[in-house]
């Protein structure tokens, strides 16, 4: 697609409850990142898949979260007995391998959760 | 520590300033630096990439990095109403696996 796609743009849920997101990157981007921006606050890295290569999840904040690309296309973040704390916008990103010192990244519009 | 400290602000310059941005960071493995401009409600937008030292001019914005010190900075000339955002200062290490990002700088252009 022209750009970074993701939806839902908006989620409310009920705590305990689990939720997915999608993240359609870029045609061709063979990076994809997942951030979230609390209220106020900077952009905290989640996870980082590149290609074919066992993604980074060094960012993740606890076993509750997981995400998966297939096909190296499409992600999908899925956060199991949602909790407040994880009340948040969620932010797909997307880059083109060695493009990342001319464009950085691409980041989609956001899924902002609420947990009620 | 934080990897990457911003000023939260708000930075108030009257239109047609100069607005300089700061930006240091923690790690001196960090390659390459970013400003991301990032509207209210709406996803950080790319304005400008840095990694050698020195000045790059882009219109009226100049982004600063000094690797030395650890800080890079942006300055904004003849600054606009539609300036008014939050600035996003990011860095990334060598092997380019994430940038790691400030909380930002508030930065109301007055008319």
């Amino acid at each position: 697609g022209a750009g970074v796609s993701q939806s839902p743009s908006n989620k409310v849920t009920e705590k305990g409850k689990d939720v997915e997101l999608r993240c359609d990157p870029i045609s061709g981007h063979t990076a994809l990142y997942w951030y979230r921006q609390s209220l106020g606050q900077g952009l905290e890295f989640l996870i980082y898949f590149q290609g074919n290569s066992a993604p980074d999840k060094s960012g993740l904040p606890s076993d509750r979260f997981s995400a998966e690309r297939t096909g190296g296309s499409v992600s999908t973040l899925t956060i199991q007995r949602t909790q407040q704390e994880d009340s948040a916008v969620y932010l797909c990103a997307s880059s083109l391998a060695g493009s990342w010192l001319d464009y950085g990244y691409t980041f989609g519009s956001g899924t902002r959760l609420t947990v009620v | 520590q934080k990897e990457v400290e911003q000023n939260s602000g708000p930075l108030s310059v009257p239109e047609g300033a100069i607005a300089s941005l700061n930006c240091t960071y923690s790690d001196r493995v960090s390659q390459s630096f970013f400003w991301y401009r990032q509207y209210s409600g709406k996803s950080p937008e790319l304005i400008m990439s840095i990694y050698s030292n020195g000045d790059k001019e882009d219109g009226r914005f100049t982004a600063q990095l000094n690797k030395a010190s650890q800080y890079v900075s942006l300055l904004i000339r003849d600054s606009q109403p539609s300036d008014s955002a939050t600035y996003l200062c990011a860095v990334t290490p060598y092997n380019f696996n994430k940038f790691y990002f400030g909380s930002g700088t508030k930065l109301n252009v007055k008319p």
